[in-house]
């Protein structure tokens, strides 16, 4: 699995939109993008992912450059709620294992 | 439709002992995956069970064994426990798809070893 690269914190305010940064210049041409988050003393939650094109659901969209190394999460309308640590990882189709970092930690502030 | 489910949540055992954890994949899922959490930082791989063999294995001592049933459901071994054992570990199953290959995680059981 190629690996990411995150900031390690950033502050958003609440309402505001969240845009979480993610360096993946060594991802090969099968593997996608995905993003988790983990809110404290919990399992990590799938939030969403995607290979070339730009992809939306319910929770956030994700922007993928066009030389896929690199990849933004957006948050549209962050609350208090989405404090957490988000990580990035990419995955392949027949991936065994999966490389986390550190994740960054989004702070979101009244 | 369930979720990944682990059992148990929490627990306390002492150095040298033995544990086993539980974990039952999201419905329809056939690959397991085992991640060890210390705090403060990212999940570690330990290994990944399919067709009830070991198939990828991270960087763990042999004392981390598994063992992944007909059912898909698995369970993480550790033994000769160490104080540094103590962490969250976590469960997560998948499904390889044309769509990519999400895993999904459960809640984690939290081994505290003293």
């Amino acid at each position: 699995d190629a690996k990411t690269t995150q900031p390690p914190s950033m502050d958003c305010a609440e309402g505001r939109a969240a845009n979480l940064p993610c360096n993946h210049s060594t991802i090969s041409g099968n593997e996608y993008v995905y993003w988790y988050r983990q809110i404290h003393s919990q399992g990590p939650q799938y939030i969403i992912h995607g290979l070339k094109n730009n992809e939306t659901n319910e929770m956030a969209s994700l922007i993928i450059t066009e030389d896929r190394k690199s990849s933004t999460l957006i948050l549209p309308h962050a609350t208090l709620r989405d404090t957490a640590v988000y990580y990035c990882i990419v995955r392949g189709t027949n991936a065994g294992k999966s490389t986390f970092g550190d994740g960054t930690t989004l702070t979101v502030k009244p | 439709d369930a979720g990944v489910t682990q059992s148990p949540t929490h627990l306390i055992k002492t150095r040298g002992q033995q544990v086993t954890l539980r974990c039952s994949p999201k419905s329809g899922h056939d690959t397991v995956s085992w991640y060890q959490q210390a705090l403060g930082q990212g999940p570690q791989f330990i290994f990944q069970y399919y067709e009830e063999e070991e198939r990828q294995r991270g960087n763990f001592p042999d004392r981390f064994s598994g063992h992944q049933f007909p059912n898909y459901s698995s369970e993480l071994n550790v033994n000769a426990l160490l104080l540094g054992d103590s962490a969250l570990y976590l469960c997560a199953s998948s499904l390889p798809s044309r769509g990519g290959n999400t895993i999904y995680f459960g809640e984690g059981s939290w081994l505290t070893v003293v």
